[in-house]
This record gives C-alpha cells, sequence and structure tokens, in this order.
C-alpha cells in the first residue's frame, strides 16, 4: 500500500529564516507530487505540483520554491520566511492521468514569528 | 470567480438527520469530482469521488453530480456526531491540466447528539 511522510509535523521559525519541508511517498511509482498550504480556517492553496523529476509548475508567485530531486521526494523551500508564509503545509500525491484522486500526507504546521 | 464554490457554513443537523452539502464549479469541461473531509488540526482524507452524472452510494455517503446544471453535492444519511468535520470540494479541470486539483473553501459541518 502506499504511504505519503512529511517532516516535520510542527515548525517554528523567525521571520527571515530559511525553510525546508520534505515529503516522501512510498509503495508507488512516478506519482504527481502536490504541495498545498492551508491558512487558518482557510481552504486548500495550491503551491505547486510535479508530474515528474525536476518538472515544477508554481502555481502563485511568492517566496517560495519547491524541488523534486528524486521520483518520490518532494521538497518546499524558502530562503526567507515572512509572517504571511505561516500555515499548514500539505504535500500530497496522486497517480497520473485522468481522473484519480488524490491522497493527503499528515502536514507540517509552520508558524513564522 | 473561483473554480469551485462552497457555502462556509456551519451547517448544523441533529444527530440521526441527513446532511447535505453543495458545491458547485465554474469550468463546464471539469471531468472529475472529489469529497473530502478534515478534522481540526488534521490533513484531508478522501471520503468519495465521482465521474458520471447521477449519484453515487458507498454507505451513508451518497455523492451527486450534475454536469449540466455544474454542482455535486454529498448527502450524509443517519449523521452522527464523528461525522462533524468541514468538507472539502475538489474537481480537476478539462482539457490539458487534468493533473491539477480545485479545492473549495470547505463546509464546517456540525452534528447535534
Amino acid at each position: 500500500s502506499q504511504t505519503i511522510h512529511q517532516w516535520p509535523a510542527t515548525l517554528v521559525q523567525p521571520v527571515g529564516s530559511p525553510l525546508s519541508l520534505e515529503c516522501t511517498v512510498e509503495g508507488t511509482s512516478n506519482p504527481n507530487l502536490y504541495w498545498y498550504r492551508q491558512a487558518a480556517g482557510r481552504g486548500l492553496q495550491l503551491l505547486f505540483y510535479s508530474v515528474g523529476i525536476g518538472q515544477i509548475s508554481s502555481e502563485v508567485p511568492q517566496n517560495l520554491s519547491a524541488s523534486r530531486p528524486q521520483d518520490r521526494q518532494f521538497i518546499l523551500s524558502s530562503k526567507k520566511l515572512l509572517l504571511s508564509d505561516s500555515g499548514f503545509y500539505l504535500c500530497a500525491w496522486s497517480v497520473p492521468g485522468h481522473g484519480y484522486e488524490q491522497y493527503f500526507g499528515p502536514g507540517t504546521r509552520l508558524t513564522v514569528t | 470567480q473561483k473554480e469551485v464554490e462552497q457555502n462556509s457554513g456551519p451547517l448544523s443537523v441533529p444527530e440521526g438527520a441527513i446532511a447535505s452539502l453543495n458545491c458547485t464549479y465554474s469550468d463546464r469541461g471539469s471531468q472529475s469530482f472529489f469529497w473530502y473531509r478534515q478534522y481540526s488540526g488534521k490533513s484531508p482524507e478522501l471520503i468519495m469521488f465521482i465521474y458520471s452524472n447521477g449519484d453515487k452510494e458507498d454507505g451513508r455517503f451518497t455523492a451527486q453530480l450534475n454536469k449540466a446544471s455544474q454542482y455535486v453535492s454529498l448527502l450524509i444519511r443517519d449523521s452522527q456526531p464523528s461525522d462533524s468535520a468541514t468538507y472539502l470540494c475538489a474537481v480537476t479541470p478539462g482539457g490539458y491540466n487534468f493533473n491539477k486539483f480545485y479545492f473549495g473553501s470547505g463546509t464546517k459541518l456540525n452534528v447535534k447528539p
């Protein structure tokens, strides 16, 4: 069966500090991978998605970036965090193609102080 | 105009009643439709998906899709307090963007004992 991992689970970082969140998927090959952010009491904002190694699509211009160095690894980064970057960061995967459902990792709760 | 719209709620129903959650979408070419449940502080979990017009039943849950009217709904029969959560509607667009998922902001459901 497929499993998706995210770490860390919680993170408190000062403004201006760097960020690195990691997501890995087990039990599947060549998945589509996604990063979402959910602000408190809000919906899911798609940040990045990837259909393969090194292939990243950015949905929202901001100070975040994403990379996919391996087939089942997806990394979200920032060089300098802003207060507005606080939120619940969710990684998700799906089987490529039409109509396949998406599954979420446990999430990382980031607080920028 | 947002791609996916949901009433934020809260929707309050008594235990044992039917809860009806609705979602509308803007892209007439949308292909696939999903309902997720999200408990407070947790990541979304998939409840159901539907691709064709009509009803799809799974236990106490029924998803209804009407592509002509561009809405999808979720019915929860015999609602339980454990069903209290935020329900997210997700849609995949038509055309070449079928790898993307658009989420509504969610409807909060409260089931009162």
